[in-house]
């Protein structure tokens, strides 16, 4: 049983569009968050949210906005998609907040932009 | 100077070698050392874990910390195939709402 899923595993659509990845943990942790890999492999925060509430809000365009309808799903809307947001987006999760805990991650969306 | 350096290589190893990772890093503050494992099309997973400077072995693993050198190595030992991935090392504060600081990653290759 997958510890923190997502979907779609790949999403390739036009400039322009938006689109929504889902992520969900069966994990009971409390915290989940938002990662973008870009091609050079570098792991970057976008969000964090202690049980359904926003925490972490990095320098992110507001054409992105994670949503947790509850503890065990954040889902992340992407308004208007540029070339430059082609990259993989990792959810994760840890049992509670601090930079202490470590940190579950599902297997990623692979965003290509046309 | 970023953060946290890791050599992202490749690097390429015969089977049986012993392999050494590393990872150096700016910030003293840092209490907390992780290594992740990502193979390709993957999400990383946890590898090992550290709590300030020190040495730890999970099998045929071995994560150090030297903080005085700010410098964290991994030891891979009988390397195998199934070794080849990303290795990345992270680290951090303890408490709040801090996020770990990544490396880059260093890819590893391990051929028969």
């Amino acid at each position: 049983d997958t510890a923190v899923s997502q979907t779609p595993k790949y999403l390739v659509t036009q400039m322009g569009n938006d689109k929504s990845i889902k992520c969900e943990q069966n994990l009971g942790h409390d915290t989940m968050y938002w990662y973008k890999q870009d091609s050079k492999k570098f792991l970057k925060i976008m969000f964090s949210y202690n049980n359904k509430e926003l925490i972490i809000n990095e320098t992110v365009p507001n054409r992105f906005s994670p949503k947790s309808p509850d503890k065990a799903h954040l889902n992340l809307h992407i308004n208007s998609l540029e070339l430059g947001d082609s990259a993989v987006y990792f959810c994760a999760s840890s049992s509670r907040q601090g930079g202490d805990q470590p940190q579950h991650f599902g297997d990623g969306t692979r965003l290509s932009i046309l | 100077q970023k953060e946290v350096e890791q050599d992202p290589g490749p690097l390429s190893v015969p089977e049986g070698a012993i392999v050494s990772l590393n990872c150096t890093y700016s910030n003293s503050a840092f209490q907390y050392f992780m290594w992740y494992r990502q193979y390709s099309r993957k999400g990383p997973e946890l590898l090992m874990y550290t709590y300030s400077s020190g040495n730890k072995e999970d099998g045929r693993f071995t994560a150090q910390v030297d903080k005085s050198s700010k410098y964290i190595s991994l030891f891979i030992r009988d390397s195998q195939p199934s070794d080849s991935a990303t290795y990345l090392c992270a680290m951090t504060y303890p408490g709040g709402s801090y996020i770990p600081t990544f490396g880059r990653g260093t890819s590893l290759i391990v051929h028969p």
